[in-house]
């Protein structure tokens, strides 16, 4: 079974401008959740997707924003880029059930310039 | 409000030494726990996983870990720690019912030593 995919690796933008990660969840996983990683704040949650709803919301503004496809397939956006967007962005895929168990991709890594 | 405390972030050990790393949580409802474990450049992987079953739970890798509901910790241990046990781990809670997401500890880097 294949696991959580993101799209690019690697990105390198400059500040203002915007961009859209992409994340493929394990076959069957409807939901689908995306985590901020730097090196000063650790991981933080930024959203969760389910049946295309948007269930829960990390504390971010709204330069970032997300949405699901019919096929549980998830973007990420990122508008007006400052630097310190600059991170690993990790997208985790689940079930949706109870136990909340969430499988993480390889990430995006993003470098604001 | 859920939190996540993992004490030492790093920890360095000798090959075949017993690893230990400590993690507390606070919740104000029954947790799920998570162990994960990242090495460099890659995303998280699932080592092992509490949700409201055995209180000892065993992992990949050979790694376990204990719920104490009394102590409000779950660390993780390893009896004999290998080369390629070298990485960051890290601790998450979630909530039973209501908020879904997954809480991180701030992580704990593991060496292991020749």
């Amino acid at each position: 079974k294949a696991g959580v995919t993101q799209t690019p690796r690697y990105l390198i933008k400059t500040r203002g401008q915007q961009v859209t990660l992409s994340c493929s969840p394990i076959s069957g996983h409807r939901s689908v959740s995306w985590y901020q990683q730097t090196p000063g704040q650790g991981l933080q949650f930024l959203f969760e997707y389910f049946s295309e709803t948007q269930r829960n919301k990390g504390n971010f503004p709204g330069r970032f924003s997300g949405r699901q496809f019919s096929n549980s397939r998830s973007e990420m956006n990122v508008s007006t880029l400052e630097l310190g967007d600059s991170a690993l962005y990790l997208c985790a895929s689940s079930f949706g059930g109870s136990e909340n168990i969430q499988y993480f991709g390889a990430g995006t890594r993003l470098s604001v310039l | 409000a859920q939190s996540v405390t993992q004490l030492g972030s790093h920890v360095s050990v000798s090959e075949g030494a017993l690893v230990l790393l400590r993690c507390n949580y606070s919740s104000s409802v029954p947790p799920y726990l998570f162990w994960y474990v990242q090495y460099p450049n890659q995303g998280l992987q699932l080592l092992l996983k509490y949700t409201s079953a055995a209180t000892l739970v065993k992992g990949i890798n050979g790694f376990e870990a204990e719920f104490k509901k009394s102590e409000t910790s779950f660390h993780l241990t390893k009896p004999s720690a290998h080369m390629s046990d070298a990485a960051e781990y890290f601790c998450a809670v979630s909530e039973e019912t209501g908020r879904r997401a997954l809480t991180f500890g701030s992580g704990t880097r593991l060496q292991v030593q020749p």
